[in-house]
């Protein structure tokens, strides 16, 4: 596609629920990043995925976090048993060469009550 | 840890101003330098990239780069409001095949 989807663009979930979290990266994109930003705050880094490698999970806060990429293109986000500090917009990136810099999808903000 | 710092701001300039942002980075195998733009409430968007010292420019905007001092600037000339936003510095290096992002600083063009 023109550019990096992500869907839903909000989603609000109660407190224990399990939820799941989108990414389309720009068609041809091998490198797919998810990051996550509360409000006010700057960007942390959550994963990364390259091609067919394995992927760089050293930024998932928890066990609960988990994502998987499929046919290196579709990226999706799952939160288990979702925590009020869940609550944040996460952002799905992509990129062609990283050293060229991501692109940014518009985010998932997600909202747990 | 490597890190890129930046001036958490508030910034704030009158309109027709030059903006100056600035960020500094402790890896110095940091190897490209990017600036993103973050309007409240949207996605951040890559505005400016350099790879070499010195300037590069881009319409309003330009980057200046100094690897000895380990800085990157942003400049933008004839401020306006619209240009109201967060600015995110980001520098890659290789070793760590990500970006790695400063907290942002936040500008304020004053009418």
């Amino acid at each position: 596609g023109a550019g990096v989807s992500q869907s839903p663009s909000n989603k609000v979930t109660e407190k224990g629920k399990d939820v799941e979290l989108r990414c389309d990266p720009i068609s041809g994109h091998t490198a797919l990043y998810w990051y996550r930003q509360s409000l006010g705050q700057g960007l942390e880094f959550l994963i990364y995925f390259q091609g067919n490698s394995a992927p760089d999970k050293s930024g998932l806060p928890s066990d609960r976090f988990s994502a998987e990429r499929t046919g290196g293109s579709v990226s999706t986000l799952t939160i288990q048993r979702t925590q009020q500090e869940d609550s944040a917009v996460y952002l799905c990136a992509s990129s062609l060469e990283v050293e060229d810099g991501y692109t940014f999808g518009s985010g998932t903000r997600l909202t747990v009550v | 840890q490597k890190e890129v710092e930046q001036n958490s701001g508030p910034l704030s300039v009158p309109e027709g101003a030059i903006a100056s942002l600035n960020c500094t980075y402790s890896d110095r195998g940091s190897q490209s330098f990017f600036w993103y733009r973050q309007y409240s409430g949207k996605s951040p968007e890559l505005i400016m990239f350099i790879y070499s010292n010195g300037d590069k420019e881009d319409g309003r905007f330009t980057a200046q780069l100094n690897k000895a001092s380990q800085y990157v600037s942003l400049l933008i000339r004839d401020s306006q409001p619209s240009d109201s936003a967060t600015y995110l510095c980001a520098a890659y290096s290789g070793s760590a095949r990500q970006l790695t992002f400063g907290s942002g600083t936040q500008l304020t063009v004053l009418p």
